[in-house]
């Protein structure tokens, strides 16, 4: 059974910081891994999508990588600003496609302090 | 273009009743999936369907059951409630059970049960 952990579970930096989230699973079979984003009490706004063939995607100051042998994504946020704080998810898709679902870590909830 | 829209936005339920959940998914998106997120955890897979067909199906319980339209909207209903069935439900669209592109979430259904 695929298991998502992400760390650290909670992070709170100065605004202007550059940081990075990580996100760990234990199946390496994956089809895809989506980096999602949360407000509170609010839907999911993707992100990044990286499929399995790829080692990294990029989009304006946020930057994910994939090892996919080393079951492990990273996702970089350069220049942080207070309106990227949020709860980010980390998400993947196992090579059973829709039918086996997402799995999704508890997420890293961020704090940029201004 | 719409994105993924969900009705009703919240809603509060007696235990024991039952509760009914819509999605539309983005126009063209043949594929939806419904998650449920308790606080503090990341979204757990509940169902997916996929040209009106189930494909796949979490870790939850009988009381659960959906359908899907030949429009592509769903519906997901809950019988029995219970109380820790309290939980943000979230539908997601795709293009196809591939999920080449990744997944688009709704903004959610906010489920009290009381």
């Amino acid at each position: 059974k695929q298991e998502v952990t992400q760390i650290p579970a909670a992070l709170s930096v100065p605004e202007g910081e550059n940081l990075v989230l990580n996100c760990s699973f234990t199946d390496s079979a994956i089809y895809n891994l989506q980096w999602f984003r949360q407000d509170p009490g609010k839907g999911l706004t993707s992100l990044l999508l990286i499929q399995s063939s790829q080692r990294e995607q990029t989009s304006g100051r946020l930057n994910a990588s994939l090892d996919k042998s080393s079951g492990r994504s990273t996702l970089y946020i350069a220049a942080s600003q207070p309106g990227d704080s949020a709860t980010y998810l980390c998400a993947v898709c196992g090579v059973g496609g829709g039918a086996d679902g997402l799995t999704f870590g508890k997420g890293t909830h961020l704090i940029i302090q201004p | 273009d719409a994105g993924v829209t969900q009705s009703p936005t919240h809603l509060i339920k007696t235990r024991g009743q039952h509760v009914t959940l819509r999605c539309s998914p983005i126009s063209g998106h043949k594929s939806v999936s419904w998650y449920q997120q308790v606080l503090g955890q990341g979204p757990q897979f509940i169902f997916q369907y996929y040209e009106k067909e189930e494909r796949g199906r979490g870790n939850f319980p009988d009381r659960f059951s959906a359908r899907q339209f030949p429009n592509y909207s769903s519906e997901l209903n809950v019988n029995a409630l219970l109380l820790g069935d309290s939980a943000l439900y979230l539908c997601a669209s795709s293009l196809a059970d591939r999920e080449n592109d990744g997944y688009t979430f709704g903004s959610g259904t906010r489920l009290t049960v009381v």
